[in-house]
């Protein structure tokens, strides 16, 4: 069965402190690895698609790197406006995704 | 707009009722998708839409969750004689097909039952 776990649960930063979001999976045929940020009320917003180890995303201060067993989601000097639950999910066999259970990201100022 | 819809955006309502969810996805987007989230919670996949193909139901959890789609347009997803563990948002997504790609999301229905 198709797994996704995401860690930690909860990551809170102050302003400019760099940290990374983990998002470990089991799939039977990685097809692609999904990031979204989901802000309170609102639906999950597209961020990066990875499709093969190695490969590398990036847009303004968020990078995404994935390997075979797990993708890193990167924030460098973070700021307020980031704050939000980041969601991972993976596409295998046919074309639902997987979710893990999200990152709670708060940025203090 | 140019992004999913859904309607209502919230809805209350009494234990053992019928509600009806719709979702418009974005405009030349041949696949949608439902998925419920449940308060703490990641997405659990219910169904999926592809053209005219059968729809993939292997994640609706009872008999009483139906979904329907007119062509590559409007969805309805229905629920018979809530239960109050259906209470949870439920989220519509499109993307272009039967391709490896992102799922673009509407906001969803925050449903409540009494």
């Amino acid at each position: 069965e198709d797994q996704v776990t995401q860690s930690p649960e909860a990551l809170r930063l102050q302003e400019g402190e760099s940290s990374s979001l983990n998002c470990s999976y089991t799939v039977s045929g990685l097809r692609g690895l999904f990031w979204y940020r989901q802000d309170p009320g609102k639906g999950p917003e597209f961020l990066f698609t990875l499709y093969s180890a190695g490969e590398e995303k990036e847009k303004e201060r968020l990078k995404a790197t994935l390997t075979k067993k797990e993708s890193f989601l990167h924030i460098t000097a973070p700021k307020p406006e980031d704050s939000a639950t980041y969601l991972c999910a993976v596409q295998a066999q046919g074309n639902k995704l997987v979710f893990g259970a999200g990152t709670i990201l708060r940025v203090k100022s | 707009g140019a992004g999913v819809s859904q309607s209502p955006s919230n809805k209350v309502t009494e234990k053992g009722k019928d509600v009806e969810l719709r979702c418009d996805p974005i405009s030349g987007h041949t696949a949608l998708y439902w998925y419920r989230q449940r308060l703490g919670q990641g997405l659990e996949f219910l169904i999926y839409f592809q053209g005219n193909s059968a729809p993939d139901k292997s994640g609706l959890p009872s008999d009483r969750f139906s979904a329907e789609r007119t062509g590559e347009s409007v969805s309805t997803l229905t629920i018979q004689r809530t239960q109050q563990e259906d209470s949870a948002v439920y989220l519509c997504a499109s993307s272009a097909g039967n391709v490896v790609g992102p799922q673009h999301f509407g906001d969803g229905t925050r449903l409540s039952i009494l």
